[in-house]
């Protein structure tokens, strides 16, 4: 099975400030047809997750600017510009290139 | 509006069955595959099982493997999951997803 490995395990960062999460595979996941499946979400308490962004890069609808995705092959960021108190919870990015899918072990978000 | 709706959890004892299903509406159900993905208490994000847009397909994470069946019914838009033999380790909150939209979930707890 694909192993995705994220860290940090969890983050503290100040009302404004700037969030890097990163994850990486133990082999690539850019798919036979060229599509990197490579999703983030976020878990807010209580909550289920909320798809965040999709094929690496891709901003799902209604998901702030704030939020980028980057990378490929092995090693991918997500990133969090002008943090608000609403994007607190945990991070797990998922890949669902190749059967089964796996989750990264996710990382909590919390303010300093 | 996507809407995924989970039914069917509650408390059942170790080595009885439980069947959960999980209604769609707001999207073309017959047009995508769907999983199963379950969350113990306090854990992160675990994926059980997935089914093929037209049911032709299905895989299972090792565990559950020849315990679980995941089905899916086009015509009504819905999705199933029976668990069989069920095991105190297959406590969780199960949601229903497209990997896109997620349900709100439902809990199984198994105990004696």
């Amino acid at each position: 099975d694909v192993v995705l490995t994220q860290t940090p395990v969890s983050l503290l960062i100040s009302l404004g400030g700037q969030a890097s999460i990163s994850c990486r595979s133990s082999q690539s996941l850019v798919h036979s047809n060229g599509n990197t499946y490579l999703h983030w979400y976020l878990q807010k308490p209580g909550q289920s997750p909320q798809l965040l962004i999709y094929q690496v890069s891709n901003r799902f609808s209604g998901i702030p600017d704030r939020f980028s995705g980057s990378g490929s092959g092995t090693d991918f960021t997500l990133k969090i510009s002008r943090v608000e108190p609403e994007d607190l919870g945990v991070y797990y990015c998922l890949q669902r290139t190749h059967n089964p899918w796996t989750f990264g072990g996710g990382t909590k978000l919390e303010l300093k | 509006e996507v809407q995924l709706v989970e039914s069917g959890g509650g408390l059942v004892q170790p080595g009885r069955s439980m069947k959960l299903s999980c209604a769609a509406s707001g999207f073309t159900f017959s047009n995508y595959g769907m999983a199963w993905v379950r969350q113990a208490p306090k854990k992160g994000l675990e994926w059980v099982a997935y089914i093929s847009y037209d049911g032709g397909s299905t895989y299972y994470r090792d565990p559950v493997k020849g315990r679980f069946t995941i089905s899916r019914d086009n015509a009504k838009s819905t999705l199933y999951l029976q668990m069989d033999s069920l095991r105190s380790e297959d406590t969780a909150t199960y949601y229903c997803t497209t990997a896109y939209y997620w349900g709100q979930g439902v809990m199984v707890t198994v105990s004696s």
